[in-house]
């Protein structure tokens, strides 16, 4: 099983600053796998990146992947309040698809 | 836009079997791969399996053999089902569309979840 590990586990910024949020993958992930979601309180979670790279439609364009082998980064170019929330990675290229444990974005 | 929504009970006792069942809101049962997806209070996401209307299904190993799932084409629903509960199936269940026919390669719709407490 792919291990997701994902940090910091909480981030507190303040508006309009740059967030960079890491998931590390305990072996390599293929760029196509990989996955942001993210999840406000009481919702569901919502996809922003897919192919580690290519924005989800809806996502704001200050949402941006990047990438490759086991180092995954989500970066979040400045912060809108609406931002807080927690972030998921996710991976298929192993089996069985796994999450990270998320990163709480504090704003 | 499609849209999902699951419905079951929200209460079981353990040792009960867990029946859940996702309502696709237009046609496209029959296009995707559909999948459940639980996150424990405060807890990561973990992602359950996935069943396609072929009858081709797949699970996490470490639920496999507790968890069947099955869709219904002309009720344009799919179903979980799962087993032997335990307190640590609490959890909230969503259901979620995997994209990749349409070239995403994610899960690029969810139900709003549904939330299952296993108690006596």
């Amino acid at each position: 099983e792919i291990v997701l590990t994902q940090s910091p586990s909480t981030l507190s910024l303040s508006p309009g600053e740059r967030a960079t949020l890491s998931c590390r993958a305990s072996q390599r992930v293929t760029s196509s796998a990989l996955a942001w979601y993210q999840q406000k309180p009481g919702q569901a979670p919502r996809l922003l990146i897919y192919g580690a790279s290519s924005r989800a439609a809806g996502a704001p364009d200050r949402f941006s992947g990047s990438g490759s082998g086991t180092d995954f980064t989500l970066t979040i170019s400045r912060l809108e309040p609406e931002d807080s929330a927690v972030y998921f990675c996710q991976q298929f290229g192993g089996s069985p698809l796994t999450f990270g444990g998320g990163t709480k974005v504090e704003i | 836009q499609v849209q999902l929504q699951e419905s079951g009970p929200g209460l079981v006792k353990p040792s009960e079997t867990l029946s859940l069942t996702c309502s696709v809101s237009d046609g496209s049962i029959t296009t995707y791969y559909w999948n459940w997806i639980r996150q424990s209070p405060g807890k990561a996401l973990e992602w359950i399996g996935y069943v396609h209307h072929s009858g081709r299904a797949s699970y996490n190993p470490s639920l496999t053999n507790r968890v069947t799932m099955s869709v219904d084409t002309p009720k344009n629903q799919f179903s979980l089902r799962l087993t032997s509960l335990t307190a640590a199936d609490t959890a909230v269940y969503y259901c979620a569309r995997w994209g990749e026919v349409t070239g995403i390669k994610a899960f690029d719709m969810w139900g709003q979840g549904t939330i299952v407490t296993v108690s006596s």
